[in-house]
């Protein structure tokens, strides 16, 4: 059965602590990783997309990347505005609707 | 080019009132999904539209819930005789359909059963 997981289900971080967020996978024939940000009381708000292992993803100080099994955000010296809930998703191997993991509620603190 | 756009933004029902959800996916976008969430939880799949097709509705409770997306117009979620463990966020997506193709989220709607 296609499965997301995500982990941990939430990080305190000090401002400039840098740290990374995992998803794992188990979709047959992975066709895009997903990576979203969203905020309370918001919808998700796209941030990457990674379609083969060893790919690369930068975005500020958000760098995504993909192995055949999971993938990572890496967060590079954090500031609070980045405090939100990452989800990442995959569509699934057979009718290619969007799979989330539950994701990883951030928090920065100054 | 607007986003994804839903509404209305809130919406108050009485128990065993009807809930109509629209949901105007991004220009160009021909696929569509329903998402659920409860406060503090995940994001649970409801269904997966192409228009007028129903591809997958696989999370979508077989009674008092449907949904369309038409030729022409939004697609609608229908909650029928609303009870309040209805009530939570209901979020759309749209996509171009190819499997790996991104999907962008509207600001969801969020529904209050009283």
């Amino acid at each position: 059965e296609d499965q997301v997981t995500q982990s941990p289900e939430a990080l305190r971080l000090q401002e400039g602590e840098s740290s990374s967020l995992n998803c794992s996978y188990t979709v047959s024939g992975l066709r895009g990783l997903f990576w979203y940000r969203q905020d309370p009381g918001k919808g998700p708000e796209f941030l990457f997309t990674l379609y083969s292992a060893g790919e690369e993803k930068e975005k500020e100080r958000l760098k995504a990347t993909l192995t055949k099994k999971e993938s990572f955000l890496h967060i590079t010296a954090p500031k609070p505005e980045d405090s939100a809930t990452y989800l990442c998703a995959a569509p699934g191997s057979n009718t290619g609707k969007l799979i989330f993991g539950q994701g990883t509620t951030l928090q920065v603190k100054p | 080019n607007a986003g994804v756009m839903q509404n209305p933004r809130h919406l108050v029902r009485r128990r065993g009132q009807e809930a109509r959800l629209r949901c105007s996916p991004m220009k160009g976008h021909s696929h569509v999904y329903w998402y659920r969430q409860l406060p503090e939880e995940g994001l649970k799949f409801m269904v997966y539209l192409q228009k007028e097709n129903i591809i997958d509705e696989s999370g979508m409770p077989k009674e008092r819930f449907s949904a369309e997306f038409p030729k022409e117009g939004p697609s609608i979620l229908r909650i029928q005789q609303v009870v309040r463990g209805d009530s939570a966020a209901y979020f759309c997506a749209s996509s171009q359909g190819d499997r790996g193709a991104e999907a962008f989220f509207g600001q969801g709607t969020r529904l209050t059963v009283v």
